[in-house]
Parts: structure tokens; sequence; C-alpha cells
């Protein structure tokens, strides 16, 4: 079975302060992992992906994430948050075989940026 | 760059109503899925869909939805007799089949949101 879990349901930084949102997953299988944006009243955007390869994955806007298979964690940073990155965040775990397509998404994190 | 789309953006119904949601999915994708979120809650999945059959669905997804792909191009979610619990955003996401891991990454929609009253 697989299960995600976002340990802070909200986060709150000052502009140019660095962020981290922290993700851990479990899962019966390799996963791919995946975190997502979503932006007040927007759909999803795909930030940045894990299928891997390289553990440490840079996506857009600035974020990047490390996967670390012995604690299971995939969290999410950014060195210096901007205002346009107040939104809510979703980590995602997806797991795909010949007969089992399989994505979960955890509860979300909402990051709050102060100016 | 190709993108999902869902229409309408916005629909209100009446309780007991059918509702059709439509999604036009990136055009060489071939599988595809459902989600939805009531408002503050998280993305729930709902069902996915290949070679015109479903591939799984979760508990949610139970007689009151039906899912279908009418035309090479329209992936439908009904909802047979609204219930006021079903208003929910709900999304629509897509992605490329084959052997790679780039296959796996799934592209959403804007999403439909939907009003049971």
């Amino acid at each position: 079975a697989q299960s995600v879990t976002q340990l802070d349901s909200h986060v709150s930084v000052s502009e140019g302060t660095p962020v981290l949102l922290r993700c851990n997953y479990s899962s019966s299988y390799s996963p791919s992992l995946f975190w997502y944006v979503q932006h007040p009243n927007k759909g999803l955007q795909l930030l940045l992906k894990y299928t891997s390869a390289a553990t440490l994955v840079k996506g857009i806007n600035g974020f990047e994430a490390e996967f670390k298979k012995s604690e299971t964690s995939f969290h999410l940073t950014k060195p210096s948050a901007h205002m346009s990155d107040a939104a809510e965040y979703f980590c995602v775990v997806s797991v795909l075989r010949t007969s089992y397509d399989k994505v979960i998404f955890g509860p979300g994190t909402s990051l709050s940026v102060i100016p | 760059e190709p993108e999902v789309t869902q229409t309408p953006s916005h629909q209100v119904t009446q309780m007991g109503q059918e509702v059709i949601l439509r999604c036009v999915p990136i055009s060489n994708h071939l599988y595809f899925y459902w989600y939805r979120q009531i408002l503050g809650q998280k993305v729930e999945f709902l069902v996915s869909f290949y070679n015109n059959e479903i591939s799984e669905k979760s508990e949610i997804f139970d007689d009151q939805f039906s899912v279908e792909r009418p035309d090479g191009s329209n992936f439908t979610l009904k909802i047979r007799s609204t219930k006021l619990e079903d208003s929910a955003m709900y999304f629509c996401a897509s992605r490329t089949s084959g052997g790679s891991f780039v296959s796996e990454t799934q592209y959403f929609g804007p999403g439909t949101r939907l009003l049971v009253l």
C-alpha cells in the first residue's frame, strides 16, 4: 500500500528566506514522487518529479527536492521565498505497474509568504 | 505547450440532477484520470481509464458515477443524481503510455468547480 504524509499543514516564511516543505511516503514498490503546486482557484501545476534517476531533483521556479530512500522522504526546498510562491503544495506518490496504476496525494501544505 | 482542458469551469446544479463534466486530454495521451477535491481538503483519486475501460476506481466512485470516452478527444465524468456532498473541484488528468518513467507524469486540467444546491 502507498501513503503520503505532509508533516505541516501550514508553513509561513518571510520573503527572501528559505522554504522547507516536508513529505514522507510509504510504498510497497519503488515509487515515483512528485510535487504539485496549486495557486488559489487554479489547477494543479507540476513543480518537479523524481523517477529513480538523480536523487536531487530541480524543478521550476527555483524549487528542488531530494529523494532520501533511507528516510522515505522527499522534502521540497527553495533558497529564497517569493511572494508568488504563496500557494498549496501537494506531494504525490505514483506507482505504475502493468496491472496497477495508483496515484496518492498528500493532504497538502499551505505556504504563506510574509512581505 | 499542449495542455489538458476542462469544461465548464464552474457548474451549479440542483440536487438530484445529472451533470456531465468534460475533459480534453493531451492528444497523444492514452491514460486518463478523474480526481476530486472537496473545498479545503486533499485531492482524492476517483478513477483511471485506459483502452476504453476503467483500470482502477476508488470507493468514492460508486454507481452514481460513470466515465466515457465518447470520441477520440473527449473524456467525460457523469454524475447521475447529484448530492450535496458532490460539491467539489473535479480535476481531469492524462499521461502518455510507454516504458519510460516520463510516462508516469500526469498532467492536470484546470478543474471544474461543481456546486450542488
